[in-house]
């Protein structure tokens, strides 16, 4: 089974602060995508990265960053957090050559910035 | 722009009884279309896929259907139960968009279903 978790449930941090959202997926997969999940709006894809180093943006990447250091770790990072951050955030992962494109989802972590 | 509308957006039924959550899209080129089951303070979970060429799908109690002419896909869940409980969304993917690898997804909002005893 795979498996992707992220490092926290529930998080809750200070406007400003730099908040760091990890991800670890154990299946070897190439790809990993940072989302977040807000009421009424669906999953919006914020980062993915198909390779260690390597990243491109998504449909929303303003006021994020990433980091891909190992091929099993995505990390996700906001520089200045700010209180339009609040969101539930998902990592995913899939296979290069799945061409079904199936992406696994961690958990989540729910942060709230005040 | 490509976009999967989904409705309804809630839906309360009792323990037992079937439903049909729908799903339109205008996604292109068309990969796949697949449906996932969110249950609160989780991640998605697949439950079923179709490519262009498959127009029903079944796994359990759920049946997917794919209409590719149209551009409308439904998600049929028979005898509910409570577990069952739980936002459903429709996500479609394009084919090789840009030139990725990964296949560019569109989620749709999703639908919320609640089941009562």
């Amino acid at each position: 089974d795979v498996k992707v978790t992220q490092s926290s449930r529930y998080l809750v941090k200070r406007t400003g602060e730099k908040v760091f959202l990890e991800c670890v997926q154990d299946m070897d997969h190439e790809n990993m995508f940072w989302y977040r999940q807000d009421p009424g709006l669906g999953l919006r894809l914020i980062y993915f990265s198909y390779d260690v180093k390597m990243k491109e943006k998504g449909d929303i990447p303003e006021g994020y960053s990433v980091s891909r250091e190992k091929k099993e770790r995505f990390s996700l990072i906001l520089e200045s957090a700010s209180t339009n951050q609040t969101s539930m955030y998902l990592c995913a992962s899939s296979l290069l050559r799945d061409r079904a494109y199936e992406q696994y989802f961690g958990p989540g972590t729910r942060l709230t910035v005040t | 722009k490509n976009q999967v509308e989904q409705s309804p957006q809630s839906l309360i039924i009792l323990e037992g009884k079937n439903c049909t959550l729908q799903c339109n899209y205008t996604v292109s080129p068309f990969s796949n279309l697949r449906w996932y089951k969110q249950d609160t303070g989780r991640g998605p979970v697949s439950l079923t896929i179709m490519t262009f060429s498959e127009n029903t799908k079944s796994n359990g109690r759920y049946t997917a259907t794919l209409d590719a002419d149209t551009k409308q896909s439904s998600l049929h869940i028979t005898a509910s139960q409570l577990s069952d409980s739980a936002s459903y969304i429709c996500v479609v993917s394009a084919a090789n968009a840009g030139g990725t690898s990964y296949g560019k997804l569109t989620f749709g909002q999703g639908t919320i279903l609640t089941v009562h005893p």
